[in-house]
């Protein structure tokens, strides 16, 4: 089993600051994703990425991948309230269709 | 919108009772998942499918079986329920009608199915 660990596990801010959740492991993925869950609902991708070194941006998200394809991390600039939720990064890897996930970072943005 | 839908999303029953629950997709795709997902453990998959009556084991299914007698319906059945197996259950597809998943394809999850077992 290929362990991802997030951090940190939880994170709380106010409005307008920026924050970073990371997602380390030893082994190499073929590709890695993050989700954002919301209370009472499944998880919704935001972003896929499959190569070393890539960055990605939706709007305020970044997201990157690590050059070792082992790691990635999202960075939201100037959070709103609206980003508050449990991200969770899954990453693939050679077993087809097979997701491992991380135990996610509960995010909370305060007014 | 991926067309999941889990029932039911809510159930309680004691230990011993055996449980069953239901997703159905309406988009025809062939990979289905059943996860379940606890405090610190995020989401870990109990068992999947690749195809009508083809499936196999994910990392926690002791306990658990599971049936797709159609594309459309995957049920997870719980044989005899304990407190352990207390959990938010997801139900997931991939987008894959081909039998291929490529490795940036996305999973889609329905919105859950609360289990409390007493």
């Amino acid at each position: 089993t290929q362990l991802l660990e997030q951090s940190p596990q939880f994170l709380s801010i106010q409005e307008g600051e920026n924050l970073t959740v990371y997602c380390n492991s030893s082994s190499v993925f073929s590709s890695l994703q993050w989700y954002r869950q919301e209370p009472g609902e499944g998880p919704v991708l935001l972003v896929t990425v499959v190569t070393g070194g890539e960055v990605k941006k939706l709007k305020r998200l970044t997201f990157q991948f690590g050059d070792a394809r082992k790691d990635s991390s999202l960075h939201i600039t100037a959070a709103q309230p609206g980003d508050t939720g449990l991200y969770l990064c899954a990453g693939r890897g050679r077993s087809w269709g097979k997701l491992q996930f991380g135990a996610g970072t509960q995010v909370v943005v305060t007014p | 919108d991926a067309g999941i839908t889990q029932s039911p999303r809510h159930k309680v029953t004691e230990t011993g009772t055996p449980v069953t629950l239901r997703c159905h997709q309406t988009e025809n795709h062939r990979y289905m998942y059943w996860y379940r997902q606890d405090p610190g453990h995020g989401l870990r998959l109990i068992h999947y499918s690749y195809g009508v009556k083809d499936t196999d084991k994910g990392e926690v299914s002791d306990g658990y079986s599971v049936s797709r007698s159609k594309t459309e319906d995957f049920l997870l059945t719980l044989e005899s329920a304990t407190s352990s197996q207390t959990s938010v259950y997801f139900c997931a597809i991939s987008e894959s009608k081909t039998g291929v998943i490529m490795g940036n394809q996305p999973q889609h999850f329905g919105d859950g199915t609360r289990l409390s077992i007493l």
